[in-house]
């Protein structure tokens, strides 16, 4: 596709359940973050993945939280066992390389998650 | 992480220009300056990024201070799309954190017609 494409859109769950999202960066894409957004809050930087090398996990807010990306390409955000802490807009983005700090960094519509 | 300072909020009336400051007295010599945008339930939106020189692109302009420590994103003509918080963000090289975009409160624009 021609953007960042995030699923669920939407998605309530119960407090104590698992739940997984879904990221398909641009094609071509080498680096891959996901971001979180609580609502009224500001970004929350929580992983980023640059190619084969190990990923910066180091914004992630508990172990109840884990990311893979598999292939190179589509990476999936897990969060065990909920909590309504945990409801807020995630957003995954991807760019073309990895570290360069003039490289443009484009964001997906994010996944809406919601924990009653 | 090198900061940024920027006004929590500012107003403009459709078809005005509109200057959006950010102050990045840190700044250090190999920082890019970053312009996002985050309109209502959307994620955020790249709108330009410079680093010495002034930038222009189809969205906005971007003029930045002779010393670096300031900077002003600058929309041409405000429409009621515009309406959308504005981050100004710093993006170096180095180690560390320096590639990954650290958002910050960013200025809420409100466009009245």
């Amino acid at each position: 596709g021609a953007g960042v494409s995030q699923s669920p859109s939407n998605k309530v769950t119960e407090k104590g359940k698992d739940v997984e999202l879904r990221c398909d960066p641009i094609s071509g894409h080498t680096a891959l973050y996901w971001y979180r957004q609580s609502l009224g809050q500001g970004l929350e930087f929580l992983i980023y993945f640059q190619g084969n090398s190990a990923p910066d996990k180091s914004g992630l807010p508990s172990d109840r939280f884990s990311a893979e990306r598999t292939g190179g390409s589509v990476s999936t955000l897990t969060i065990q066992r909920t909590q309504q802490e945990d409801s807020a807009v995630y957003l995954c983005a991807s760019s073309l390389a990895g570290r360069g700090p003039g490289n443009t960094i484009y964001f997906g519509e994010g996944s809406w998650l919601t924990v009653v | 992480d090198a900061k940024t300072t920027q006004p929590n909020s500012m107003e403009s009336n459709e078809e005005e220009p509109v200057h959006l400051p950010c102050n990045h007295s840190t700044i250090s010599g190999t920082d890019y300056i970053h312009w996002y945008r985050q309109l209502p339930s959307q994620g955020p939106e790249y709108v330009i990024h410079g680093l010495t020189s002034n930038v222009n692109n189809r969205m906005a302009s971007l003029a930045i201070a002779e010393d670096r420590k300031s900077s002003t994103l600058i929309l041409h003509r405000a429409t009621l799309r515009d309406a959308a918080v504005y981050y100004c963000i710093l993006r170096g090289l180095g180690g560390g954190s320096n590639y990954k975009l650290t958002f910050g409160k960013g200025t809420l624009l409100t466009v009245n017609p």
